[in-house]
């Protein structure tokens, strides 16, 4: 059973352009979230996704951000016109029902913007 | 609003010293607690977990316990080992929310 995947695990974006993460839950699992984490930094919430739905999207920047969860394929988030302080881990996680307290973690992405 | 605070690192063992890494939260209601590691270059794993008061989860040598009168769920270890080396994250979850509540980590170093 495979985990929580990611790619890429490694973007490299100069200012302004846009990075694309990707994000495949957990087989069975239709809850994905996504955290950032900034260097030398705990995981801070970003924003939690149900198949087609938006649900909490409280922990993303309200400008160049968005996230979705299309019935198929990965979930997406989206950074538009990148700056040197969206450089961070990104990393998602997927539970099995909502409300789910136990999250399984993907390996990240780590995007570096120059 | 919720949190969690954790000892700042570095935290530097011997092998087979014990291990505590201290780890508070503050919650308007019950949470779940949870450790994740976090090895170099890797996502987040979960160590261990407890639901309610008094509960003590264990893994892998790690155990805590969900201490609800001092708001606390301490990491511990008897004798830890070079492999033991990473980042370890305290966490809480609320069940009326939708998020992961994490500290800011705490990075174990052990030397042979």
């Amino acid at each position: 059973n495979a985990g929580v995947m990611q790619n890429p695990r490694h973007l490299v974006r100069r200012r302004g352009q846009e990075a694309r993460l990707r994000c495949s839950p957990m087989k069975g699992h239709s809850h994905v979230y996504w955290y950032r984490q900034l260097p030398e930094e705990g995981l801070k919430f970003m924003v939690y996704l149900q198949k087609e739905n938006i649900i909490d999207e409280s922990g993303m920047p309200k400008e160049r951000f968005s996230a979705e969860f299309p019935k198929e394929g990965p979930s997406i988030l989206r950074i538009q016109q990148v700056v040197r302080g969206d450089s961070a881990a990104y990393f998602c996680a997927s539970s099995p029902f909502q409300g789910g307290d136990t999250q399984y973690f993907g390996p990240g992405t780590r995007l570096t913007v120059l | 609003g919720d949190s969690v605070t954790q000892m700042e690192g570095p935290v530097t063992l011997s092998e087979e010293a014990c291990l505590t890494i201290n780890c508070t939260y503050t919650a308007t209601g019950y949470p779940s607690l949870f450790w994740y590691v976090q090895y170099p270059g890797e996502g987040l794993q979960l160590l261990l977990k407890a639901t309610k008061a008094d509960d003590k989860g264990s893994n892998k040598g790690f155990e805590a316990t969900y201490r609800k009168e001092t708001t606390s769920f301490h990491l511990e270890k008897g004798s830890v080992q070079v492999s033991d080396s990473a980042v370890y994250f305290c966490a809480l979850f609320l069940n009326a929310g939708n998020m992961l509540t994490f500290g800011g980590g705490t990075r174990l170093m052990v030397k042979p």
